[in-house]
């Protein structure tokens, strides 16, 4: 089974500093990856995702993420936060890639707080 | 509205009753999960379907709880004799084609809370 980390469960910056939040996996085989978003009493809502192709995914409201296969991490980062970022994200895998089960497995979520 | 939509988005049982959460997928979904989020953790999977067939079940517990996914109408999460170790809020996802690698999309959750 998989496992994701997610360090650091509560992270503060201010207005317009750069936001930085941290993922690793555990598979020597490299999942598919994805982020979410879930703001107070939500869903959850797709960032971005990353299947196949280039390492640098970039997804809505200004978020991007890498994939490095040798650190086994998908790093979130947003070069100036906004107000509006404020909000818990996720980190989640799939199974590896011979699975056919979609099942997503997910870390234990970082709160991003914005200070104006 | 398109979305994964889900009712009720409160329910409040006493010990002993029975919760029933439902969830429409989106449009063209044919895959259906369903993910149990505890305060402080990140979204536990519970149960993977299709349409009238339970594909994975891993995620659920042995007694007590039980899903389907009828060939007419919503998902249905079913929980007998509720305890107060299951007020969490329960989410349901679907998404479309292949499972695996496919971006799952949330319904806004029910949240149960046992008196």
């Amino acid at each position: 089974a998989q496992s994701v980390t997610q360090l650091g469960s509560h992270v503060s910056v201010s207005e317009g500093a750069l936001v930085l939040l941290r993922c690793n996996y555990s598979s020597s085989v490299p999942p598919y990856l994805f982020w979410y978003v879930q703001y107070p009493n939500q869903g959850l809502q797709l960032l971005l995702k990353y299947t196949t192709g280039a390492t640098l995914v970039k997804g809505i409201n200004g978020f991007e993420a890498e994939f490095k296969k040798s650190e086994t991490s998908f790093h979130l980062t947003k070069p100036s936060a906004h107000m509006s970022d404020a909000a818990e994200y996720f980190c989640a895998v799939t199974p590896d890639r011979g699975s056919t089960l979609g099942r997503l497995y997910f870390g234990r979520g970082t709160q991003l707080t914005v200070w104006p | 509205n398109a979305g994964v939509m889900q009712n009720p988005r409160h329910l409040v049982r006493r010990r002993g009753q029975e919760a029933r959460l439902r969830c429409s997928p989106m449009k063209g979904h044919s895959h259906v999960y369903w993910y149990r989020q505890l305060p402080e953790e990140g979204l536990k999977f519970m149960v993977y379907l299709q349409k009238e067939n339970i594909i994975d079940e891993s995620g659920m517990p042995k007694e007590r709880f039980s899903a389907e996914f009828p060939k007419e109408g919503p998902s249905i999460l079913r929980i007998q004799q509720v305890v107060r170790g299951d007020s969490a809020a329960y989410f349901c996802a679907s998404s479309g084609g292949q499972p695996v690698g496919q971006p799952q999309h949330f319904g806004d959750g029910t949240r149960l809370s046992i008196l």
